[in-house]
């Protein structure tokens, strides 16, 4: 399998439930990121990692939470999320030294908090 | 305070003819500019890009200008095609600053009737 790959791509969860979205990528990249996209605004930068360590958090709320294990794979664990939570979440990898193409996204979590 | 912007949320055109994107910044730092499709269900696909020192791209019917002076980019295709309606996302980086990190703009949705 190639390219980047989201599961589950629509979750369902109550506010006091905890759940993890998850992305693989099988292109070799060196760095993967978290994205937020809500209706009618610029994609957001949540989380930057390269070579397995955060280099960026963009000022994310505490109720979501990454987890980096190995260059292939990134988790966003989710905890006590509010409605406005509520939007598509979208994972990126690229090759940090190699940018012509920018990134390679997966189809991304549609998440709604009820 | 944002950085990339897209003023148009939409645009509809007439299969054949031209259809023009708009995309402004505001980051002198910029150095390096990128055209994303999005599909209603998946995530953004890389489409074209252009470096600063450049002002014109060409790949098949897209052609990417950027006018520095301005701040401002731009994305034509020729002719358009039904299979052209998607939302288009501009998006810059800043590369001997930031890296790979991307800062993207709100999105057009581009009609394409038959």
């Amino acid at each position: 399998e190639t390219g980047v790959t989201q599961t589950p791509r629509h979750l369902v969860m109550g506010m006091t439930n905890k759940k993890s979205l998850k992305c693989e990528q099988h292109l070799g990249h060196n760095a993967m990121y978290w994205y937020k996209q809500s209706a009618k605004k610029p994609l957001e930068l949540m989380f930057v990692y390269n070579f397995k360590e955060q280099t960026e958090n963009n000022s994310v709320p505490s109720r979501f939470s990454p987890e980096c294990p190995n260059s292939s794979h990134l988790f966003l664990h989710l905890h006590t999320l509010q409605p406005e939570d509520s939007a598509l979440y979208l994972c990126a990898s690229s090759q940090e030294r190699r940018f012509r193409g920018g990134y390679t996204f997966g189809s991304g979590t549609r998440l709604t908090v009820v | 305070d944002q950085q990339v912007k897209q003023n148009s949320p939409s645009l509809s055109v007439q299969e054949g003819r031209i259809s023009i994107l708009n995309c402004d910044y505001t980051n002198s730092m910029f150095d390096y500019f990128l055209w994303y499709k999005k599909y209603p269900a998946e995530g953004p696909t890389f489409l074209i890009s252009i470096s600063s020192i450049k002002d014109k791209n060409e790949d098949g019917r897209f052609t990417v200008f950027l006018n520095k002076s301005a701040k401002h980019l731009s994305l034509h295709i020729v002719p358009s095609q039904p299979g052209d309606s998607a939302v288009y996302f501009c998006a810059a980086s800043a590369r001997e600053t930031s890296g790979s990190r991307l800062t993207f703009g709100e999105g057009t949705q581009l009609t394409v009737n038959p």
